[in-house]
């Protein structure tokens, strides 16, 4: 998974409160993602990373916002979680933006109950 | 509107036999496309990407073709290994929007051994 780490693998919640998702990669790449994955929809963007303390939204980002205080971390918080919420989040980084690949972490599973 | 999109979302192939997935995209302007492998449970792995400048590369038991005229995106696994069974995905890169990729929703790959 090309020096991704996703934590929590696995998380259930409720309602209503709120979640944070950790991704931390070891190579130093400038870019980081965030996506969501459901059944029939794909992969969609929530937020990504241009840099330290550089954000930006993608398609799906209501409900979520982001953080990156270090270059090796990229958190995604749900302020008050949804069961519309309930999904599984890949991280993915890159080192020059979308031109170059983005390479994925093991992914999320979360479930909001 | 603007889409990724795969012809047939599941296909299942005989052990040794070519596979060919296919991918259509609408956006002329798109200059980079990428397919990812996900196998269940996993995040997406790069398998090959190519460059609208060019219109085929090659790569170790795979192949993808891309058809400007038609926008046209197909990927080949020659000798279709049991390994190969996973959900494969085109992703398509534009230049205006160079931090974002917009995936398809994927089709999955069953080889019968």
């Amino acid at each position: 998974d090309a020096g991704i780490t996703q934590s929590p693998r696995h998380k259930v919640t409720e309602t209503g409160t709120p979640v944070t998702l950790r991704c931390h990669q070891t190579e130093n790449h400038r870019y980081m993602y965030w996506y969501r994955q459901d059944p029939g929809h794909g992969l969609r963007l929530i937020h990504y990373s241009y840099g330290v303390k550089d954000t930006d939204k993608g398609e799906v980002s209501d409900g979520y916002s982001v953080s990156r205080s270090k270059t090796e971390d990229f958190l995604l918080t749900l302020e008050s979680a949804t069961s519309s919420q309930t999904s599984v989040y890949f991280c993915a980084i890159s080192r020059q933006g979308a031109q170059e690949t983005q390479y994925f972490g093991p992914g999320t599973r979360l479930l909001v109950l | 509107g603007e889409s990724v999109g795969l012809h047939l979302p599941t296909l299942s192939v005989q052990e040794g036999d070519n596979s060919i997935i296919n991918c259509a995209y609408s956006n002329s302007a798109s200059d980079y496309f990428i397919w990812y492998k996900q196998e269940s449970g996993k995040g997406p792995q790069f398998i090959i990407d190519i460059r609208s400048n060019m219109d085929k590369r090659q790569g170790q038991r795979v192949t993808v073709l891309l058809n400007k005229t038609v926008k046209h995106l197909s990927l080949q696994i020659a000798a279709t290994q049991p390994g190969d069974s996973a959900v494969y995905f085109c992703a398509e890169i534009r230049e205006t929007s160079y931090d974002k990729v917009i995936f398809g929703p994927g089709t999955s790959l069953s080889v019968i051994p």
